[in-house]
């Protein structure tokens, strides 16, 4: 089955730094999704990005898909930016979402 | 905006006992989803549907079961609940079939002991 690899695992800044999350995945998919885990266990829809470029506010994301990855951007941080950022890929004919182990982003004031 | 509800936040239970877990989507969407997330293994798919009454096996539907009797009504059950279904459980719904974004509920924490 499909893979999905993402980097870094762990992210410490300091608030007002940018940071690059990269997910990487072994075929070709249908649907790409970045999600951020609250620390209640809630998985809040940051992107739906199977392909091309989206903002919004500080946050981007750029899917390339010819080349399997997908990277996201997080301008001037904020401690509220803390959590477990996830990838997550469904490819062929089905809607089921394959996860990446997440990159888990601490920033301190 | 689209709201997944999920009928508990937390819950603990006993060895034995059989569990439901409800899951509410107000946005008339056709596809619900049953995922767990247990630290080191991620999310894992349980069971999904796309349509009522319709359900379809996922990673790992051992010592589960669904149910789908209204289109915005989704419930997993664990007809007896083990130690090792100690987890988080996300149930998630999408527009319809192919290439359509998930939207999450808040989950349920259950505990069995």
């Amino acid at each position: 089955g499909i893979q999905v690899e993402q980097s870094p695992p762990d992210l410490i800044l300091q608030e007002g730094a940018n940071s690059t999350l990269r997910c990487n995945f072994s075929d070709s998919v249908n649907n790409l999704q970045w999600f951020h885990q609250n620390p209640w266990g809630q998985l809040i829809n940051l992107f739906y990005i199977p392909s091309g470029t989206k903002q919004n506010g500080r946050l981007s994301a750029t899917t390339v898909a010819t080349e399997r990855y997908s990277l996201l951007y997080i301008s001037s941080s904020q401690t509220t930016d803390s959590g477990v950022y996830f990838c997550a890929v469904a490819a062929g004919n089905t809607d089921k979402l394959i996860f990446g182990t997440g990159t888990r982003l601490q920033v301190f004031p | 905006d689209v709201k997944v509800t999920q009928s508990s936040r937390y819950l603990v239970k006993r060895t034995g006992e059989k569990v439901f877990l409800e899951c509410v989507q107000d946005m008339d969407h056709e596809n619900m989803f049953w995922y767990r997330q247990d630290p080191g293994l991620g999310l894992r798919l349980i069971y999904f549907s796309y349509d009522v009454k319709m359900k379809e096996k996922g990673d790992i539907p051992e010592g589960y079961s669904v149910s789908r009797e209204k289109k915005e009504r989704f419930s997993l059950i664990l007809e007896s609940a083990s130690t090792n279904q100690t987890s988080m459980y996300l149930c998630a719904s999408s527009l319809q079939r192919s290439d359509y974004e998930q939207y999450f509920g808040p989950g349920t924490r259950l505990t069995v002991t």
